[in-house]
C-alpha cells in the first residue's frame, strides 16, 4: 500500500527552530515535496528532493533519504506567520501528477 | 491569469444537487489535476488532464463525479447527486508538462452539502 505519516501538531516559539519529519512508504519513489498550506488558502510549493541529501532554501531545507524512506522540513528563525500545515507528498512514479499526500502537520508558532 | 484560478470559492448544496465547479488554469500550463481534501486530511488526487483528455481518472470515487477540458484551458468538475461525504475542498492544480518539478494549486472550491 501507499502511506506517509506525518505528526498531526507541533508547537514551536518564535526565533526557534523546528524539524518536521515525514516517513513514507510508496510503490515507487520519483520525488518528494513539501508544500505550506496556511488555513483556508492553498498549498504553497516549498521544496523537491529527489536524491539524497539536504537542500536549503533560505530559512527553509529539506532533507531526504531514500533508503529510509524518511524526510524532514527544517525551518530555522520562525516567525509567526510560520504558522501553517506543511504537507509531505511524495511522487510514486515519474510524470508527477499523482502525488500521494500525507495528512499535514499543523504547526503553531508562539510569541 | 497569474494564477491557478477556481470558482465558485464557496458552494453549498443541498443533497441529491447537481453541482459545477470550474477551474482555470495558469496560461500555457498544459498539465490540470483535481484533487480533493476533506477536513484534517491531505489532498487526494482525482484525475489528470493531459491537454484535452483525461490521462488518468482513477482517483474518481465513483460514477456521480466526472471531469471535462474541451479545449485543453478551462475544466469543470461536476458532481452529480451530491452526498454529504461530499463535502470537502476541491482543489485544482496545474503545470507547464507533466514532468515538472511541482504543480501549482489555486484556493479550491469549498464545497458543502447539507
Amino acid at each position: 500500500g501507499q502511506n506517509i505519516d506525518q505528526p498531526t501538531e507541533m508547537t514551536a516559539t518564535e526565533g526557534a527552530i523546528v524539524q518536521i519529519n515525514c516517513t513514507y512508504q510508496t510503490s515507487g519513489f520519483n520525488g518528494l515535496f513539501w508544500y505550506q498550506q496556511h488555513a483556508g488558502e492553498a498549498p504553497t510549493f516549498l521544496s523537491y528532493n529527489v536524491l539524497d541529501g539536504l537542500e536549503e532554501k533560505g530559512r527553509f531545507s529539506s532533507f531526504l533519504s531514500r533508503s529510509k524512506g524518511y524526510s524532514y522540513l527544517l525551518l530555522k528563525e520562525l516567525q509567526m506567520k510560520d504558522s501553517a500545515s506543511y504537507l509531505c507528498a511524495v511522487s510514486p512514479s515519474s510524470g508527477t501528477y499523482k502525488y500521494i499526500f500525507g495528512t499535514g502537520t499543523r504547526l503553531k508558532v508562539l510569541a | 491569469g497569474a494564477g491557478v484560478s477556481q470558482t465558485p470559492s464557496n458552494k453549498v448544496t443541498e443533497k441529491g444537487k447537481y453541482v459545477e465547479l470550474r477551474c482555470d488554469p495558469i496560461s500555457g500550463h498544459t498539465a490540470l489535476y483535481w484533487y480533493r481534501q476533506s477536513l484534517g486530511q491531505g489532498p487526494e488526487f482525482l484525475i489528470y488532464f493531459q491537454g484535452t483528455g483525461a490521462a488518468d481518472d482513477s482517483g474518481l470515487p465513483n460514477d456521480r463525479f466526472f471531469a471535462v477540458r474541451p479545449e485543453g484551458s478551462v475544466s469543470t468538475l461536476k458532481i452529480q447527486r451530491t452526498e454529504r461525504g461530499d463535502s470537502a475542498v476541491y482543489l485544482c492544480a496545474s503545470s507547464p508538462n507533466p514532468s515538472g518539478n511541482t504543480i501549482y494549486f489555486g484556493e479550491g472550491s469549498w464545497l458543502t452539502v447539507v
